[in-house]
């Protein structure tokens, strides 16, 4: 059974810090994604990560597949309010059109 | 409107009462997909569906029935609802091959008393 690890699943800042937030599976996803989730609103994508090793940037978000595609990060530059939110990942589970989620990062920035 | 759409968005009913909610997709996606969120949960697969008439069981499929007659419609049926099924429930639709990206309506919060 493949599974994803998310951590931490809880992290309250400033406005203004740098966070992390980690997603990690004994399992080889040929993608990973990222979803960023607002309260009362469904998940929406953010990225999607296909090569190990890979780095996408999306304004202060930076995301990265790990080498082996069994792993990925989240880093935020600069926290800011509006960043606040669940963010899930996913990671593609191949011909069965289907996505194995984290259980999601919740965040709080504070101003 | 373009997109994937929910109704209703809140719902409240009783136990053992017969609930549908309703999911309609206008991007002729394949694949579609219900999930219920939980805290402490995340995200769980209750049934998914490949094509019309084509529809599987994900990771919490008991007490929910689905049936998919259009391509653009999966509804999901609480048939004899439970105070265990109160949670939010979203749709979601993904084209196949494209990394499986999915793209989620604005969920259905169920209450059940």
């Amino acid at each position: 059974t493949q599974l994803l690890e998310q951590s931490p699943q809880f992290l309250s800042i400033q406005e203004g810090e740098n966070l992390t937030v980690y997603c990690n599976s004994s399992s080889v996803f040929s993608s990973l994604q990222w979803y960023r989730q607002e309260p009362g609103e469904g998940p929406v994508l953010l990225v999607t990560v296909v090569t190990g090793g890979e780095v996408k940037k999306l304004k202060r978000l930076t995301f990265q597949f790990g080498d082996a595609r069994k792993d990925s990060s989240l880093h935020i530059t600069a926290a800011q309010p509006g960043d606040t939110g669940l963010y899930l990942c996913a990671g593609d589970a191949g011909n069965t059109g289907k996505l194995i989620f984290g259980q999601g990062t919740t965040l709080q920035v504070k101003p | 409107d373009a997109g994937i759409t929910q109704s209703p968005r809140y719902k409240i009913t009783e136990t053992g009462r017969q609930v549908t909610l309703m999911c309609h997709q206008t991007w002729s996606h394949s694949y579609m997909f219900w999930y219920r969120q939980d805290l402490g949960h995340g995200l769980r697969l209750i049934y998914y569906s490949a094509a019309a008439d084509i529809t599987d069981k994900g990771e919490v499929p008991d007490g929910y029935v689905v049936s998919r007659s259009k391509t653009e419609n999966f509804p999901l049926t609480l048939e004899s609802a439970t105070r265990s099924q109160t949670s939010v429930y979203f749709c979601a639709s993904n084209i196949a091959g494209v990394y499986n990206e999915q793209f989620f309506g604005p969920g259905t919060r169920l209450t059940v008393l």
